[in-house]
């Protein structure tokens, strides 16, 4: 079984519709991540959390809003769907080790907003 | 802030021949680097990561990155390159102490027979 998964793993919804992304993971790890993915970009830093009373904002997290229900789930929501938020997203596990974190990442979410 | 410039967005190589993909960091603090390998329709992966000791690192797959501090540089080598590398690599840095990585914009490696 996965370590970390993702549902659903494709979503097509329309403007304006409210959407949750979810990710659960059995690695035990305490930190988790909510990345997208656009062609030529790379990948760009949601949301992220350090344990479940610990929430941040990324880079781009205008639009989004996140959840972390349990150490082992973390939830990502977009309120009021727009196109531009059309995308893959991946969520990411780590532990931090010797001062430093490898991430894990899901198989990933690809969303269409039409 | 520390940044990662992924200097080729497509690299087409024959099968066999050998391969680099060329990644540099830009950062005022000590880092720590890292490439992942994007295979289609599927998440990301770890290959290899550099965090301190020797400057030449090896992953799975036979890739292996050398860390260059003066030229802020971290570039992904292969010497012979199968078609089942055919994927998106990704260069990602950390600053030590941030807790966070910053990705590269990929490159994609196609391998041709």
């Amino acid at each position: 079984d996965a370590d970390v998964t993702q549902t659903p793993r494709n979503r097509i919804t329309k403007t304006g519709k409210r959407i949750m992304l979810e990710c659960s993971q059995t690695k035990g790890h305490d930190r988790m991540y909510w990345y997208r993915q656009d062609p030529g970009l790379g990948l760009q830093l949601i949301y992220y959390s350090f344990d479940v009373k610990d929430i941040n904002k990324g880079e781009i997290s205008d639009g989004y809003s996140v959840s972390r229900q349990a150490q082992a789930k973390f939830s990502l929501s977009l309120e009021s769907a727009i196109p531009n938020q059309t995308a893959l997203y991946f969520c990411a596990t780590s532990v931090s080790v010797g001062g430093t974190d490898t991430q894990y990442f899901g198989p990933g979410t690809r969303l269409t907003v039409l | 802030a520390q940044s990662v410039t992924q200097l080729d967005s497509q690299v087409p190589v024959f099968e066999e021949a050998p391969v680099e993909l060329r990644c540099n960091y830009s950062s005022s603090v000590s880092v720590y680097l890292f490439w992942y390998v994007q295979y289609p329709n599927q998440g990301l992966q770890l290959l290899l990561k550099y965090l301190s000791g020797s400057t030449l690192v090896k992953g799975i797959n036979g890739f292996e990155a050398e860390f260059n501090k003066s030229q802020t540089s971290f570039h992904l080598r292969k010497p012979s390159v199968h078609i089942s590398d055919t994927a998106e690599y990704f260069c990602a840095v950390s600053e030590q102490g941030a807790q966070k990585l910053v990705f590269g914009q990929g490159t994609r490696l196609t391998i041709n027979p």
